[in-house]
């Protein structure tokens, strides 16, 4: 199964932006897939928070705030995950996921901090 | 209140058998498909399973292929996951989940809904 590349660990400052990378294989192309992105706190189980394919198919989780939104950089062949207005309560592990060949692939995750 | 309780979770001996059931309530169960995700302690989550709406259309993660069934009872409104010769890095907690799409049949869906999880340990 391919592997989704997630940096182990991320910070930001309360009010600063986050920008979570998921970095898909060489011969996955980012543009031909939805990329799904899910937040785990300890003690809850994973909560979903929005998929993006294009800015003209997107979908965001129910009560999902939007200031979590996502992007591609098709250059590096990754997802985005951008965090606006750092907050506490964010502080998580971020995990990106994507179904190639009828089978789902989580990335390793991101556990972001907030300074 | 939409919900998911998963259930049948506990410790068995490596190559013995289990069944996970997770019930749903509060949305129409018969028209989404439901998915199985597990994560292992200090691991990342891995799916597991999918199901479509209907049932028909099963597909798992070659970790567990041909060990583990998931099916499910639109009637009981309930989902399961028949894991047999169990092994050691089966140990994991086990989330049931549901997909977002109407008429969901498996893959490319999301996990919207997810239950608390149960834990599963493989050991001798």
């Amino acid at each position: 199964q391919p592997v989704l590349t997630q940096p182990p660990s991320s910070s930001a400052s309360p009010g600063e932006s986050a920008r979570l990378t998921c970095t898909l294989p060489s011969d996955i192309n980012v543009g031909g897939y939805n990329i799904y992105w899910y937040q785990r706190k300890p003690g809850s189980p994973p909560r979903y928070l929005l998929y993006y394919y294009s800015d003209s198919d997107k979908g965001q989780g129910s009560g999902v705030p939007s200031r979590f939104s996502g992007s591609k950089d098709a250059s590096a062949n990754t997802g985005i995950l951008l965090i606006s207005g750092v907050q506490s309560d964010d502080e998580a592990d971020y995990y990106c996921m994507i179904w190639p060949s009828n089978a789902g692939v989580f990335g390793g995750g991101t556990k972001l901090t907030v300074l | 209140q939409v919900q998911l309780v998963e259930s049948g979770g506990g410790v068995v001996q490596p190559g013995r058998s289990l069944r996970l059931s997770c019930a749903a309530s509060g949305f129409t169960f018969r028209s989404y498909g439901m998915h199985w995700v597990r994560q292992a302690p200090g691991k990342g989550l891995e799916w597991v399973a999918s199901i479509s709406y209907h049932g028909s259309d099963n597909f798992y993660a070659d970790s567990v292929k041909g060990r583990f069934t998931i099916s499910r009872d639109n009637s009981k409104n309930t989902l399961y996951l028949q894991m047999n010769s169990l092994r050691a890095e089966d140990t994991a907690v086990y989330y049931c989940a549901s997909g977002i799409a109407v008429a969901g049949l498996g893959p490319n869906d999301a996990f919207a809904i997810w239950g608390q999880g149960t834990m599963v340990t493989v050991s001798s």
